[in-house]
C-alpha cells in the first residue's frame, strides 16, 4: 500500500537546469497538488489537479509547470531553476467529498545552486 | 480566500509538561473541514485529525485533544503529558467544502526537552 509516492527524494540542480518532479498515488484520488515548504512559511500551494485532465495554478506557481499525465499521476516541472525555488517539495493527493485528508508524499528536497 | 494563523512560531517545554496549540482560522464557506498533521524531524507529513464544521465536539485520542469553536474560528490542540516523541512540527489546514483544496499555517515547531 505505497499512498503516494515521489520521485527523487533529493536533487542539486545549477541554475537554468530543468527538471521534472514525479509523483504518482495508488488510492485512486481524483484531486491532487504540489506544495513548497520554505522555512517559517508552512506549505504553500503551487499548482493542483481537480481531476484527471484539469490543473490549475496555486498561490506560487511562477516558474513552474505541471502535468496531470492521467488518474494516478502528478507531475512538476522546472523549466528554468533558480535559487529561489530551493525548498522541499511535496506532492500529495485527496478525494474530496469521502475521506478529505491530503495524503503526502515523503518530500523532495532540491537545491538550486 | 482562506487563511489559517498558527501564531506560535515555536514552543519550547519539559516533559510531562501540557502544551496546547493555537490555531484559528478564515473562511467565508459554511461548510469546511479543519485538520491537524504532523511533521517530525524526520521530514514526512502525518495526519492526526480531521473535523468538519459541523461536528463541533472535541476529540480525544490518548494524549492528544482537540477543541474546536465555531464561535472563535479556532481548532486548538493541546498534548497532554507531553514526551520526547511529540517534538515536532505541526500544521493546522483547512478545507473549503466547495474546492476541497487544503490551506495550511505556518506551522508550530513544538520542542519537548527530557
Amino acid at each position: 500500500n505505497a499512498g503516494v509516492t515521489q520521485t527523487p527524494k533529493f536533487q542539486v540542480l545549477k541554475t537554468g537546469q530543468s527538471m521534472t518532479l514525479q509523483c504518482a498515488q495508488d488510492m485512486n484520488h481524483n484531486s491532487m497538488y504540489w506544495y513548497r515548504q520554505d522555512p517559517g512559511m508552512g506549505l504553500r500551494l503551487i499548482y493542483y489537479s481537480a481531476s484527471e485532465g484539469t490543473t490549475d495554478k496555486g498561490e506560487v506557481p511562477n516558474g513552474y509547470n505541471v502535468s496531470r499525465l492521467n488518474k494516478r499521476e502528478f507531475s512538476l516541472r522546472l523549466e528554468s531553476a533558480a535559487p529561489s525555488q530551493t525548498s522541499v517539495y511535496f506532492c500529495a493527493s485527496s478525494e474530496p467529498g469521502s475521506r478529505t485528508e491530503a495524503f503526502f508524499g515523503q518530500g523532495t528536497r532540491l537545491t538550486v545552486v | 480566500a482562506q487563511k489559517v494563523t498558527q501564531a506560535q512560531t515555536e514552543i519550547s517545554v519539559v516533559e510531562k509538561e501540557d502544551v496546547t496549540l493555537d490555531c484559528v482560522y478564515e473562511t467565508r464557506d459554511t461548510t469546511y473541514y479543519l485538520f491537524w498533521y504532523k511533521q517530525p524531524p524526520s521530514g514526512e507529513l502525518v495526519f492526526l485529525i480531521r473535523r468538519n464544521s459541523f461536528d463541533e465536539q472535541n476529540e480525544i485520542s490518548g494524549r492528544y485533544s482537540w477543541n474546536f469553536q465555531k464561535s472563535t474560528s479556532s481548532f486548538n490542540f493541546t498534548i497532554t503529558a507531553s514526551q520526547v516523541v511529540d517534538s515536532a512540527v505541526y500544521f493546522c489546514a483547512l478545507s473549503p467544502g466547495g474546492s476541497y483544496i487544503p490551506t495550511f499555517g505556518r506551522g508550530t515547531s513544538l520542542i519537548v526537552h527530557p
